[in-house]
């Protein structure tokens, strides 16, 4: 059975700066995908940013990137030039590349961007 | 992606009682799911909902308590059945698209047992 770990519960930044959530998985699988969701205050789910394990480069969404190390199992979700609307929890999640297959939640980080 | 709609959004309710939550998707899915977000928590799958035959309950959480229908490729409900006050959560549903790369979820439904 596949873990996801978010050792940070709580977090802050101030407005326009940077922020690193961290993320760490085990699994045995070879192929599968992670991903980064933010849920603000009004609850809905919204992905952030997906990764490929079987992709070397990482992937970035504007202010969003991820910093992943297959080998150490580690996926941090790096945030630049911080928002006041970047608040909410934010949860990496774990999917084996497998039809069918769900998601595996970590427990969650919360940030406050601070003006 | 995927417009997911959920109805009700929220509700009070007694215990006892019987809350029927649907899922709608505004384009045919492969797989839909249902997650379970308990206060403070982070999300828990309660079942895979598959078109046309019985869900695929997780570890947990079974039929009488949580049915689920799915009669076609856009469309599922949970009922929580029996509720009591530790039921009380957020429940979501969320889908997998036809490429199998990502999951969308719905805005939840927020569930209070009193």
């Amino acid at each position: 059975a596949q873990t996801v770990t978010q050792s940070q519960p709580e977090m802050s930044v101030q407005e326009a700066e940077t922020v690193t959530l961290s993320c760490t998985y085990d699994t045995s699988e070879s192929n599968y995908y992670l991903f980064w969701y933010k849920q603000p205050p009004s609850r809905q789910m919204i992905l952030v940013i997906r990764q490929e394990a079987y992709k070397q480069q990482n992937a970035t969404e504007n202010r969003f990137s991820v910093n992943f190390q297959k080998a150490a199992k580690s996926f941090s979700l790096k945030i630049s030039d911080s928002q006041l609307g970047d608040t909410a929890m934010y949860f990496c999640a774990f999917m084996k590349d497998n039809a069918g297959n769900m998601l595996t939640f970590g427990g969650g980080t919360r940030l406050m961007v601070k003006p | 992606s995927a417009v997911i709609s959920q109805k009700p959004s929220r509700d009070i309710c007694q215990r006892g009682t019987s809350l029927t939550i649907q899922c709608q998707v505004d384009s045919q899915v492969t797989m839909m799911f249902w997650y379970r977000q308990q206060p403070g928590q982070s999300l828990t799958l309660i079942a895979t909902a598959n078109q046309g035959s019985e869900a695929t309950y997780e570890s947990g959480f079974v039929i009488d308590k949580f049915p689920i229908s799915r009669p076609n490729l856009t469309f599922s409900t949970l009922t929580v059945s029996n509720m009591s006050p530790e039921d009380s959560s957020i429940y979501l549903c969320s889908v997998r698209g036809w490429l199998g790369e990502t999951q969308y979820f719905g805005p939840g439904t927020r569930l209070l047992v009193l």
